[in-house]
C-alpha cells in the first residue's frame, strides 16, 4: 500500500541548532515528494519538492531535503533553526504527471522552538 | 503571487445546519480541491475538480459535496452538518502543467465547529 510515515509526531530544538525531520514513504512507481509547512492558523505553502535529478534539493527559508532511493527517505534539514520555523510540517509523495489528487499526505510533524 | 481565500475562518455551526464553505482562486487554476485536515491524520482529500461543473470524489466524500460553477470558485456544502465533521478544511489549487505534479496552492483555512 502507498503510504507516507512521519514518525515524529512533536520536535523541540534550541533556536540556532540544526533541524532534521524525518519522511518515509512506501510507494509503488517512481515518487514525486514534497515538503510543506504549516504555520499556526494559516494553510500550507511548499517548501520544496523533489522527482529527478541531484538527491539534495533546497528549498525557501534555509531548508534542503535529501531523497534517499535505498531508505525511502525524503528527510528535510536546516543547519540553524530560527524561532520562526516554529510550524507543523507535511510531507507528501504522489505519482509524476500531474495527478494531484493521488498525493498522500503524512500526518504531519509539529515543531517547537525553544529561545 | 497566487492566492486561494477562504472567506470564512472561524464557524460555529449546529447539528443539522446546511453549512456552505467558499474558496476562490485568483490565478485562472484548472483544478481546485478540498482537504479535511485533523490532528494525528494529516490532509485527507475530500473532493476535487479539473474543471467548470465538473467534480470528483476523493477519499472522503461521505455527507459532503461541493459546487464549482465558475472557475475561480469552488464550494463545499455540508448537507447536514454533524459533529464529526468538526474539522479544519482546506481548499487548495493547481494549474494544468506538462510535465511532473504541480504544486498544491493552499488557503488559509477554514476552522468548522458543528455543536
Amino acid at each position: 500500500a502507498q503510504s507516507v510515515t512521519q514518525p515524529d509526531i512533536h520536535i523541540t530544538v534550541s533556536e540556532g541548532a540544526s533541524l532534521e525531520l524525518r519522511c518515509n514513504y512506501s510507494y509503488g512507481a517512481t515518487p514525486y515528494l514534497f515538503w510543506y509547512v504549516q504555520s499556526p492558523g494559516q494553510g500550507l505553502q511548499l517548501l520544496l519538492k523533489y522527482f529527478s535529478g541531484d538527491t539534495l534539493v533546497q528549498g525557501i527559508k534555509g531548508f534542503e531535503a535529501e531523497f534517499k532511493r535505498s531508505q525511502s527517505s525524503f528527510n528535510l534539514r536546516k543547519p540553524s533553526v530560527h524561532w520562526s520555523d516554529a510550524a507543523e510540517y507535511f510531507c507528501a509523495v504522489g505519482p509524476y504527471g500531474g495527478a494531484t489528487n493521488k498525493l498522500i499526505f503524512g500526518t504531519g510533524t509539529l515543531l517547537a522552538v525553544q529561545p | 503571487d497566487v492566492k486561494v481565500t477562504q472567506s470564512s475562518r472561524y464557524l460555529v455551526k449546529r447539528t443539522g445546519e446546511k453549512v456552505f464553505l467558499e474558496c476562490v482562486q485568483d490565478m485562472d487554476h484548472e483544478n481546485m480541491f478540498w482537504y479535511r485536515q485533523d490532528p494525528g491524520l494529516g490532509l485527507r482529500l475530500i473532493y476535487f475538480s479539473y474543471d467548470v461543473k465538473m467534480k470528483e470524489k476523493g477519499d472522503i466524500p461521505e455527507g459532503y459535496s461541493v459546487s464549482r460553477e465558475k472557475k475561480e470558485r469552488f464550494s463545499l456544502i455540508l448537507e447536514s452538518a454533524s459533529t464529526n465533521q468538526t474539522s479544519m478544511y482546506l481548499c487548495a489549487s493547481t494549474p494544468n502543467k506538462q510535465g511532473g505534479t504541480p504544486s498544491l496552492y493552499f488557503g488559509e483555512g477554514s476552522w468548522l465547529t458543528v455543536v
